[in-house]
């Protein structure tokens, strides 16, 4: 398994520019979460979803669109990019049910710069 | 989700036990207190997890006080990949998809 992927790994745009961050999992994972790092901090919730068609707002929603069409794509789309939301970008899935698999597994990464 | 309290850093001599002290005074009953880390520029990885009873694997032990207040992540022999950022959450069973990291401990593994 390649576990959670995601694409790019590093991106800059321009302010009002707009794209999209990809995420892949292929462990068959219902849950999907986007999360976004600013330097010296932690992880915040951006957007999550708990299947297919099915998203729900986070923390810090906005600026951001999410969709879930398939159990294995979880999309991350910046509107018109901001510098505020220049950040590192995390992708995480997980599988709720089985008690030994109740953890969240980690993309590597996407560190965006918006200038 | 009760809100956890971490030192900001740490230092560890390779080779020793590093003793990663949470507080979380306002657990609820049906709360699990987690444990994950980020190696620098990584996305976080899972340690463990526990409820009440002290937990135990490959990577680490949990200690938790009989009243669930707080809890000490165990490294048994810290190496120096061990350096990272050590998050304490807790929240109820299943909400793993909607964790709440705080800014966690800097643990420093020194040779």
């Amino acid at each position: 398994n390649a576990g959670v992927t995601q694409t790019p790994k590093f991106q800059v745009l321009k302010t009002g520019q707009s794209m999209t961050l990809q995420c892949a999992q292929d462990m068959n994972h219902e849950y999907m979460s986007w999360y976004r790092q600013d330097p010296g901090m932690g992880l915040r919730l951006i957007h999550y979803s708990v299947g297919a068609g099915i998203t729900d707002q986070g923390e810090v929603p906005n600026g951001y669109n999410v969709s879930r069409s398939t159990t294995e794509d979880f999309p991350l789309r910046l509107l018109s990019a901001a510098p505020s939301q220049t950040s590192v970008y995390f992708c995480a899935s997980s599988n709720q049910g089985a008690q030994s698999s109740d953890t969240q597994y980690f993309g590597p990464g996407t560190r965006l710069t918006v200038l | 989700d009760a809100k956890t309290t971490q030192p900001p850093s740490m230092d560890c001599a390779e080779g020793r036990a590093a003793n990663l002290p949470c507080n979380h005074s306002t657990i609820s009953g049906n709360e699990y207190v987690y444990w994950y880390r980020q190696i620098h520029s990584q996305g976080p990885q899972y340690i463990i997890h526990g409820l009440k009873n002290n937990e135990t694997n490959e990577m680490a032990s949990l200690i938790i006080t009989e009243d669930r207040k707080s809890s000490t992540l165990i490294l048994p022999h810290a190496t120096l990949r061990d350096t990272a950022v050590y998050y304490c959450i807790v929240r109820v069973y299943g909400n793993d998809y909607k964790l709440s990291f705080g800014a966690g401990t800097t643990v420093t593994v020194r040779a």
